[in-house]
């Protein structure tokens, strides 16, 4: 599996665009990236995943460059229920999900 | 759709009791369940992964005598905590996998306190 590096912890303020990136140089071919985000005492919820390029959904985008060794997160306009942890993995349909430490996102009025 | 539940969502025993946790995918056939712990301001952590009608597949550093998962159906799996400890507490999440997705769904997690 391949291992993934994300900030710590990010600062934010309501309405502005938030880029979270993670570093995963190892990654193989066969290799996805999917974002996480985790609430106090909840289960992970499912954000977004890709490939290659761009995806988009209606949450938020994911910008993978050609190299693939790092993905940037984008959440676009964030509210104070953006407040959460936020975890970036990679692996294939085979692999079981390793988390690393997530970032923090705090989200200020 | 891609439900999963957990119950109970928070249990308190005493020490030396064990504690059953049920994950059940409830609109999809999980042929894969995945446990994890995760205690307060961290990260989680693989436990174990379970293949219905197999025996589960403890990650390094977990006793599987102490953590017996049992995953019976293609929808539910359960995780018993035995002699638990207070050390044991902790926030326990599963999540399951269908055969042709890569996608888990996570469970809302089960809060243990062991007193």
């Amino acid at each position: 599996l391949a291992k993934t590096t994300q900030p710590i912890s990010m600062d934010s303020y309501e309405g502005q665009e938030v880029n979270i990136t993670c570093s995963h140089n190892n990654i193989a071919t066969n290799d996805y990236i999917t974002w996480y985000q985790q609430f106090p005492s909840q289960g992970p919820r499912f954000i977004i995943q890709g490939y290659k390029t761009k995806v988009t959904n209606e949450v938020a985008s994911l910008f993978i460059p050609a190299d693939r060794k790092s993905s940037t997160l984008s959440l676009p306009r964030v509210s104070l229920s953006d407040t959460a942890v936020y975890y970036c993995l990679v692996g294939d349909d085979t692999d079981k999900l390793i988390f690393g430490t997530g970032t923090r996102l705090q989200v200020f009025p | 759709g891609a439900v999963v539940s957990q119950h109970p969502s928070w249990v308190i025993c005493k020490s030396g009791t064990s504690v059953k946790i049920e994950c059940r995918s409830l609109d999809f056939q999980a042929t894969t369940m995945f446990w994890y712990r995760q205690f307060p301001k961290q990260s989680l952590m693989l436990m174990a992964t379970s293949n219905e009608g197999s025996k589960a597949t403890y990650e390094q550093g977990v006793e599987k005598d102490k953590f017996l998962i049992n995953h019976a159906s293609l929808t539910l799996s359960t995780l018993t905590v035995t002699s638990a400890h207070p050390e044991d507490s902790s926030f326990y999440i599963c999540s399951a996998r269908s055969g042709d997705r890569y996608e888990q769904y996570f469970g809302p997690g089960t809060r243990l306190t062991v007193t």
